[in-house]
Formats: C-alpha cells, structure tokens, sequence
C-alpha cells in the first residue's frame, strides 16, 4: 500500500540554523501539508500546498517558514533560523483532492532545537 | 472559533473490555469528523471517519464511531480491545465549504490496554 514517508526521523540543530524537512507524498496525490506537534500538545497545521504553490497557512507559518516542491516527488519544509520553540515533531500528509478527503500522514520527523 | 475536545488524556482498560473514547466539536459550518490512531513511533494512521450518511462509522481493527449532531459529538468505540490497541487516539474535524484544507486535531487520548 503507497505510504508517506519522511526523512529524517530525528534531527538535532542549533538554535539559528537552517533545517530542511524532506517528505515524499503518495505518488498520485495533488494537496501536500505540514503538520507539527509539540511535545504533549495537539497536532497544528501548519501549512498546505497545492498546484504549486501555498493555498493555507496558519498563523504558526511565518516568515521563517517555508515550503517546496523541487521535483515531482519531494515536498519540503524549511526553517530558516530554528528557534528552541521550534522542537516538534512534524507530520507530512497528502491527500488526492481537497475538500475533505482523506489526509494521509507520515512518520515524521522530530526536531530538536538545541 | 472551531475547536475538538478530548477530555479524557488517559483511559486505561483491561483487554476484552469494551472502550469508548470521547470527543466533541464546536464548529459554526458543517464538518467531517476523523479518527487517526498513532502507535509508538509510527505516524498518524487513519481509524475511520464520517463524512455524511449513516451516523454509524466502521473502520478498521473492529473499531466504530458515532456522529450525534445534537451533542456535538464523535465518540469511538470498541466492544473488547486487545493489548496492541494501545496507542493514542486523535480526533479530527475539517470544515466543510470553507475553502479550508486543514484539520483541527483534538489533543488525543492515550488508550492503555493491560492483561
């Protein structure tokens, strides 16, 4: 069965350095999204992506955030100066259309921001 | 503002009981409503979820859920869990015709199975 998969699992970076979250979505799915989930907190939306370009973003989605989709295969958040408040784990997901259909989520990564 | 409320962190059962883990929304427009179970360091997996129709939702590993618009509700049950039942639970609701594509998660309830 085609899955989400994420790279790394776990990434440890200093606080003020650039981290690059990788995720490769099922192959025929059209809306991408990152989730993150702060330790013994709710899991947050961060942002979803379709056709290229962002079509939501949440307020946690600032300028430090960004995402891309380089090739036909790889969908990535970037944080550009990691702050301490950044350590979470963040859930790539995707799904074949919008409109509530089913959002498929990866492994995810844990981030820890030292 | 729309919200998914799990009251309940923990619920710890012993296997062969039967389990109902709570959840209610508040939301001004319509939504879909989702269960997602997480198992130790494995990703979100997808229980079941109720879109429209039948008010009683089936989905995979025996487990079941209810719609009950009047309480704002989408309680998960399972008539007798099994010791690899132990996982969090997530709640979700997306809002229809917003042009919203996120869920709003609930704040999960850890299910502990013991023999």
């Amino acid at each position: 069965e085609p899955e989400v998969t994420q790279t790394p699992s776990h990434q440890v970076t200093q606080m003020g350095q650039e981290v690059i979250l990788r995720c490769v979505p099922i192959s025929n799915h059209l809306y991408f999204y990152w989730y993150r989930q702060i330790l013994g907190q709710k899991v947050e939306f961060l942002v979803s992506f379709y056709n290229n370009e962002i079509s939501e973003k949440s307020e946690i989605f600032d300028d430090q955030f960004s995402v891309e989709r380089p090739d036909g295969s790889n969908f990535t958040l970037k944080i550009r100066s990691t702050k301490l408040e950044d350590s979470a784990m963040y859930f790539c997901a995707s799904s074949l259309s919008g409109g509530g259909d089913t959002q498929y989520f990866g492994p995810g990564t844990r981030l820890t921001v030292l | 503002a729309q919200s998914v409320t799990q009251l309940d962190s923990q619920v710890p059962v012993f296997e062969e009981a039967p389990v109902e883990l709570r959840c209610n929304y508040s939301s001004s427009v319509s939504v879909y409503l989702f269960w997602y179970v997480q198992y130790p360091n494995q990703g979100l997996q997808l229980l079941l979820k109720y879109l429209s129709g039948s008010t009683l939702v089936k989905g995979i590993n025996g487990f079941e859920a209810e719609f009950n618009k009047s309480q704002t509700s989408f309680h998960l049950r399972k008539p007798s869990v099994h010791i690899s039942d132990t996982a969090e639970y997530f709640c979700a609701a997306f809002l229809m015709n917003t042009g919203f594509q996120k869920l709003v998660f609930g704040t999960g309830t850890r299910l502990l199975v013991s023999p």
